[in-house]
């Protein structure tokens, strides 16, 4: 995959608010689709991720979901709290390297 | 127990100098990685090893010279450097799965300031 689009760049939500953070890719052949979490002076670490042969997957607060179809697949944070402030990259795993996005900068605000 | 470690945190020095940037990883993985992350949060991968063999060589300038003299060990070296080497570097492993992908783990980074 050569090409992963994020949107929105930056989200401001209010706390209790849900988020929503979409992706597009454009390789078909692309099995993996990760989110990764960055916080401030940190490494990049997995949240959450998805395979080709799922359409959804659920980690409590958290939700990933895949259209093929259409290559785009979005997450979802559900009952957001001020320590989910962060940047949020999603990624596409196709032939020989995972892809980021560019990243989305989420503050929830107390 | 840190999973991925970089050495150092913080780097500063001045332009066409060469410095070198360590990372090792404790977690058996037999992928290492190299991403550069710069000012607008852009993550971007350099290089890739598997089992100390280079298979992803993206098109970084060959003053970029990764060394990994073991399966647990990656390291970068950057030669004459210039002011658009400023950035934040990120090591990251993952266990190659058959067919597909895995988690990868990154390290705290190295934040390079050239000067």
């Amino acid at each position: 995959g050569e090409n992963v689009e994020q949107h929105p760049s930056t989200l401001s939500v209010q706390e209790g608010d849900s988020a929503v953070i979409k992706c597009t890719y454009s390789d078909s052949a692309s099995n993996y689709f990760p989110w990764y979490k960055q916080e401030l002076g940190k490494g990049p670490q997995l949240i959450i991720d998805i395979r080709s042969n799922v359409g959804e997957k659920k980690d409590q607060r958290i939700a990933v979901t895949l259209n093929k179809t259409a290559k785009h697949f979005s997450l979802h944070i559900t009952e957001t709290q001020p320590e989910d402030s962060a940047v949020y990259f999603c990624a596409e795993g196709g032939y020989q390297k995972v892809t980021f996005g560019i990243g989305t900068k989420l503050q929830v605000i107390p | 127990d840190t999973a991925v470690s970089q050495t150092p945190k913080y780097l500063v020095t001045q332009m066409g100098n060469d410095k070198s940037i360590k990372c090792e990883q404790n977690l058996g993985h037999d992928t290492m990685y190299w991403y550069k992350q710069d000012s607008k949060k852009f993550l971007k991968i350099m290089f890739s090893y598997n089992n100390k063999e280079l298979i992803i060589n993206e098109t970084v300038p060959n003053r970029f010279s990764p060394k990994s003299p073991d399966k647990a060990h990656l390291n970068l070296h950057i030669n004459s450097l210039e002011l658009g080497d400023s950035a934040v570097y990120f090591c990251a492993s993952s266990q190659a799965l058959r067919g597909g992908w895995n988690e990868q783990f990154f390290g705290p980074g190295t934040r390079l300031t050239v000067l």
